[in-house]
């Protein structure tokens, strides 16, 4: 079945610093890609998405390209903030099937 | 446009109890699908709804169930409550649910089961 794979956490990074967060997928079609993130106490919010290959998406300074080629999906930005900190979700909607597969969440801590 | 609501935000029952959330969608979105949240599973699909009919299940007992209203509103009910359903209960919605739409998703209801 599909599935998605993240990066094990917590990422402890500095304010200023440069993030990467990995996401890789298997999938049986061309599935539409999306990172969400969840702060302590609240719901899910989406980050950002991408619905079929090269595409990238992205939003307050976070990028992701789909990689169909190394079915990645991975999560960068370029300077990191305190308020940054909280947890990543990988996320696939594969073609047919009404519902997101998530991977185990990423933890970012920023310190000042 | 208000976002997706759950009600309640806590609950705490006891084991062998029933328990129903509910969930209101954005207006306009006529797909609503259900999640469980726990430390050990992480994020898991229950089902999703679109113009009251169920199209989608995920893997968990018939102990959990859901439906969906003509206005889109979803419940969901849980009956025969175990420990292992203590978790965070997430709806989220979308227009029409397919796989390339946003799903947005509300707060969530914490269940605490003693």
């Amino acid at each position: 079945g599909d599935s998605v794979t993240q990066m094990e956490g917590p990422v402890t990074l500095s304010e200023e610093a440069f993030l990467t967060i990995n996401c890789t997928y298997t999938a049986t079609g061309y599935p539409s890609l999306f990172w969400y993130v969840q702060y302590p106490g609240e719901g899910l919010q989406l980050l950002l998405k991408a619905t079929k290959a090269d595409d990238k998406g992205s939003n307050k300074g976070f990028e992701a390209t789909y990689r169909k080629e190394t079915t990645s999906f991975h999560l960068e930005k370029g300077s990191v903030q305190v308020s940054d900190s909280a947890v990543y979700f990988c996320a696939l909607s594969d073609v047919g099937f009404q519902k997101l597969v998530f991977g185990t969440g990423t933890r970012l801590l920023v310190s000042p | 446009k208000a976002g997706v609501t759950q009600t309640p935000r806590y609950l705490i029952k006891t084991r062998g109890q029933q328990v129903t959330l509910s969930c209101s969608p954005i207006s306009g979105h006529r797909s609503v699908s259900w999640y469980q949240q726990t430390p050990g599973q992480g994020l898991q699909f229950l089902f999703e709804y679109f113009s009251e009919t169920q199209r989608n299940k995920g893997n968990f007992p018939g102990r959990f169930s859901g439906r969906q209203f003509s206005n889109s509103r979803s419940e969901m009910n849980v009956s025969t409550l175990e420990l292992g359903d203590s978790a965070l209960y997430l709806c989220a919605s979308s227009f029409r649910g397919g796989y390339t739409d946003t799903q947005y998703f509300g707060p969530g209801t914490r269940l605490t089961v003693l």
